[in-house]
């Protein structure tokens, strides 16, 4: 299906373990995000990528690791999870020639670190 | 950093109500945009608005860009429970970080019937 896809929706893991979460999006969008969502502060952007090959820290980098090896997905790796990092992670894209910047969103990925 | 802030955070109304929610920052912003995200899901686009004192409606949601591009409001006239939702502004930086969006906290919207 045409979109956007986040996997998985749900997780549950333990300090110290990597996880990785997925965005797939069939858009051939050059520009891929990812968020995370707490309460009490929004969405806030932890690394995006321009283009495949090419990422960039956002306001909240630390504890995260991204690759774009393919321009269609672009994983999130928490390589040793922290219960801090238990939040709902959203993956974004955005047409280059968006000139509105207009954002398509996933549906989310909820992580718990016990 | 630019940060956007919304207020109320929380506001619970009967149906039929009206009300506003504001977008406020010290910083510029060259458009702002309003997404609504419903539970389980990621945020959707309702509105961007480029202009200093640009106002777009949308059926009973009515947006307004302030003069210096710095804050926003969304009004809903006669608010009805499908419009229960978070709402969330997101400025798009006039001069550094142009890719990048930054997102208010959000305001919790609850329309009882």
């Amino acid at each position: 299906d045409a979109g956007i896809t986040q996997s998985p929706r749900y997780k549950i893991t333990e300090t110290g373990r990597q996880v990785t979460l997925m965005c797939h999006q069939t858009w051939s969008h050059s520009y891929m995000f990812w968020y995370r969502q707490d309460l009490g502060h929004g969405l806030r952007l932890i690394y995006y990528s321009a283009a495949a090959d090419i990422t960039d820290k956002g306001e909240v980098p630390d504890g995260y690791v991204v690759s774009r090896s393919k321009t269609e997905n672009f994983p999130l790796t928490l390589e040793s999870a922290t219960r801090s990092q238990t939040s709902v992670y959203f993956c974004a894209s955005r047409d280059r020639n968006s000139g509105a910047n207009v954002l398509t969103f996933g549906a989310g990925s909820r992580l718990t670190v016990l | 950093t630019q940060l956007l802030e919304q207020s109320p955070q929380f506001l619970s109304i009967q149906e039929g109500e009206n009300l506003t929610v504001y977008c406020n920052s010290s910083s510029v912003f060259s458009s702002l945009q309003w997404y609504r995200q419903e539970p389980g899901e990621g945020p959707v686009l309702l509105v961007t608005v480029v202009t200093g004192g640009e106002v777009k409606k949308l059926k009973r949601l009515t947006f307004q860009f302030g003069d210096a591009r710095k804050d926003s409001s969304l009004h809903i006239t006669a608010a009805q429970p499908g419009d229960t939702g978070l709402y969330l502004c997101a400025g798009r930086g006039a001069i550094q970080g142009a890719q990048k969006l930054v997102f208010g906290q959000g305001t919790r919207l609850t329309i009882n019937p």
